[in-house]
């Protein structure tokens, strides 16, 4: 079965350090990859996705992720974090047979230390 | 492009009346359109996936008479909560399919039941 998972529930890093957010699916094929923030009462933001060619994907608030086919994980990278990217943020998979029906992950609640 | 609307954006009723909720696809043309709910500090749970034209089709353990779905156009969907009870509050997002590939996500409705 489809699956994606995000194993960090909760993670504090200092304003201005660099920041990784992981997520590991499983699909049996190459799937669409998406990650969206949420804040707190607010509906989901696209920060950025993957459909097909380059892995390396940049997204907004200079936010960027890296599709890695061997690993099965579409990791969020971002190399100075803002008190502002505070908030919760999900990785999803499309599922392309299932005429875009999507699967989130459970979440990664982003805490940033002053 | 590709904006969805949620109306109302949030909604207080009293226990054992009906709520409906309403999406739109603003600038584009959906015929999928989904509906997820989300409980407090919860990833979004896959509620419906409903077709213009046709009926909804429902996730396993999602009470088909409790949440009627209709997708009466190619740019409205409606969510209703018939016979709402407390543990039906919660924070309702729809989104509309586009291509295939994205969904594009509706703001939210808070629907807290007294």
């Amino acid at each position: 079965a489809q699956s994606v998972t995000q194993p960090d529930i909760h993670i504090t890093v200092s304003e201005g350090a660099s920041l990784e957010l992981r997520c590991n699916y499983s699909y049996g094929a190459t799937p669409y990859l998406f990650w969206y923030v949420q804040s707190p009462g607010q509906g989901l933001q696209l920060l950025l996705k993957y459909f097909s060619g380059d892995t390396l994907v940049q997204g907004i608030k200079g936010f960027e992720a890296e599709f890695k086919r061997s690993q099965s994980s579409f990791n969020l990278r971002k190399p100075s974090v803002h008190w502002s990217d505070a908030a919760e943020y999900f990785c999803a998979v499309g599922l392309y047979s299932s005429a875009s029906k999507i699967i989130f992950g459970s979440g990664t609640r982003l805490s940033i230390r002053p | 492009g590709a904006v969805v609307s949620q109306h109302p954006s949030w909604v207080i009723c009293k226990s054992g009346t009906s709520v409906k909720i309403e999406c739109r696809s603003l600038d584009f043309q959906a015929t999928t359109m989904f509906w997820y709910r989300q409980f407090p500090k919860q990833s979004l749970m896959l509620m419906a996936t409903s077709n213009e034209g046709s009926k909804a089709t429902y996730e396993q353990g999602v009470e088909k008479d409790k949440f009627l779905i209709n997708h009466a156009s190619l740019t409205l969907s409606t969510l209703t909560v018939t016979s709402a009870h407390p543990e039906d509050s919660s924070f309702y997002i729809c989104s509309a399919g586009g291509d295939g590939r994205e969904q594009y996500f509706g703001p939210g409705t808070r629907l807290t039941v007294t």
